[in-house]
């Protein structure tokens, strides 16, 4: 399948700790990136390879994956990361990017 | 500071043509493989088209394929998407953004956007 899945919405209590899922075949194979987009904002790359982080990001975002499923953790979620997340990954063979369908995070 | 300014939106009508710019600035822009990925209001992302840091490699995704073509001028750090019979479900923010580099490492840097109506 060409298609990375992710959960619509989750939830965090405020300094909670919360992992938001990526699901899909190509993720056996290739590593997944993880942005971040807030109301009216550009995406922002948060996470990459197998656990890296732009320079900037906080160390709360980490990434790790397994079989088909990649995740993203915040660990001690603030306020300022309520956001849309997004996944993506490459196929090589067709050389196009995929992105999954998001996963609106709310932290109560 | 590495910056990346969308130009070309508009409101078209169906069937018509536009071009997009993507003026980069505050890197060798010649290094980077460049991509542009648009956003339906309120929707999710979409990858649509990829063009090597020399110009020679081009894709596209399959909603796209033979309407849009994807160009660069290095000499001017700017990267077009030139989108023809343009239909309502083309109707998105268009963003450019900066890939990483091999292995594909995500993309790094995206501009604000460049917003695309396409109606009657």
């Amino acid at each position: 399948s060409s298609e990375l899945t992710q959960d619509p919405a989750v939830s965090v209590a405020l300094g909670q700790t919360v992992t938001i899922t990526c699901q899909g075949d190509r993720l056996r194979t290739y590593y997944a990136s993880w942005y971040q987009q807030k109301p009216g904002q550009a995406p922002v790359l948060v996470v990459y390879g197998k656990d890296n982080r732009p320079s900037g990001i906080p160390d709360r975002f980490s990434g790790s994956g397994s079989g088909n499923t990649a995740s993203l953790t915040i660990t001690g979620a603030q306020a300022e990361d309520e956001a849309d997340y997004y996944c993506d990954s490459r196929d090589i063979s067709a050389n196009h990017v995929v992105f999954g369908g998001g996963t609106k995070l709310t932290v109560v | 500071q590495v910056q990346l300014v969308e130009s070309g939106g508009g409101v078209v009508p169906p069937g018509t043509s536009l071009r997009l710019s993507c003026e980069a600035s505050g890197f060798t822009f010649s290094y980077y493989a460049m991509h542009w990925v648009r956003q339906t209001p309120g929707m999710g992302l979409e990858w649509v088209a990829v063009l090597s840091s020399d110009g020679s490699k081009r894709y596209f995704s399959d909603s796209v394929k033979g309407r849009f073509t994807i160009s660069r001028d290095n000499s001017q750090n700017t990267l077009y998407l030139q989108l023809h019979s343009l239909r309502a479900e083309d109707t998105a923010r268009y963003f450019c953004a900066r890939d990483q580099g091999l292995p594909y490492s995500g993309l790094d840097q995206w501009g604000q956007g460049t917003l695309v109506i396409v109606s009657s």
